[in-house]
């Protein structure tokens, strides 16, 4: 069966500094995969998406950016952390054609 | 923006079905009718999703109208555990791009 990891599963960083957060999804292969940010009492906003290795679309600017070096794994990344960034960050993945799975999300705080 | 209209809140008795109504009033021919839930600080959770019939599956049924312009998700015998935010979204059939709205936050209420 299908799985989906993110890690860390909390992190606290000051601002300026640099972030990763990494995903990978285990039992499928080809996956279209997808980063969404959940700030604060807000909903989920979809940041960006992958249909393939090295293949990256954003959905909205800012200060973060993708990258999906291997075919089941997809980065969150900055060089330089705001206040703004924190929130609840969220990796999906989604066969061709089918439903779209959520991991169990980081938690990020900037401090 | 989300291309659906919500309840900011519902509550529910534990026991009793829980029926969720969603409008999408703007829905294409290709799209279809998702659901997911979100528990306090877990990832969203896929529940069912329909295009044009009827559906159901062991977590819940999703009645769809014949104009496609509304639905309601159903939860036959609902648990303090249903707890969540429920979100009914729209989406192309082969895009995967989620858009969420606010949702419906259920309170089950023993």
């Amino acid at each position: 069966s299908q799985t989906i990891h993110q890690w860390p599963a909390t992190l606290v960083q000051p601002v300026g500094s640099p972030l990763s957060l990494e995903c990978t999804v285990e039992g499928t292969s080809n996956p279209n995969l997808y980063w969404y940010r959940q700030a604060a009492g807000r909903g989920l906003q979809l940041l960006f998406y992958s249909v393939g290795i090295g293949q990256i679309s954003s959905e909205v600017p800012q200060n973060l950016s993708a990258s999906r070096p291997q075919d089941r794994q997809f980065i969150l990344s900055s060089k330089k952390l705001l206040l703004s960034d924190s929130g609840f960050y969220l990796c999906a993945w989604r066969a061709r054609g089918d439903t779209q799975y959520f991991g169990p999300g980081t938690r990020l705080t900037v401090l | 923006d989300a291309k659906t209209t919500q309840p900011p809140s519902m509550d529910c008795a534990e026991g009793r079905a829980a029926n969720l109504p969603c409008n999408h009033s703007t829905i294409s021919g290709n799209e279809y009718v998702y659901w997911y839930r979100q528990i306090h600080s877990q990832g969203p959770q896929y529940i069912i999703h329909g295009l044009k019939n009827n559906e159901t599956n062991e977590m819940a049924s999703l009645i769809i109208t014949e104009d496609r312009k509304s639905s309601t998700l159903i939860l036959p015998h609902a648990t303090l555990r249903d707890t969540a935010v429920y979100y009914c979204i729209v989406m192309p059939g082969n895009t995967g791009k989620l858009i969420f709205g606010q949702g419906t936050t259920l309170q089950v209420k023993p």
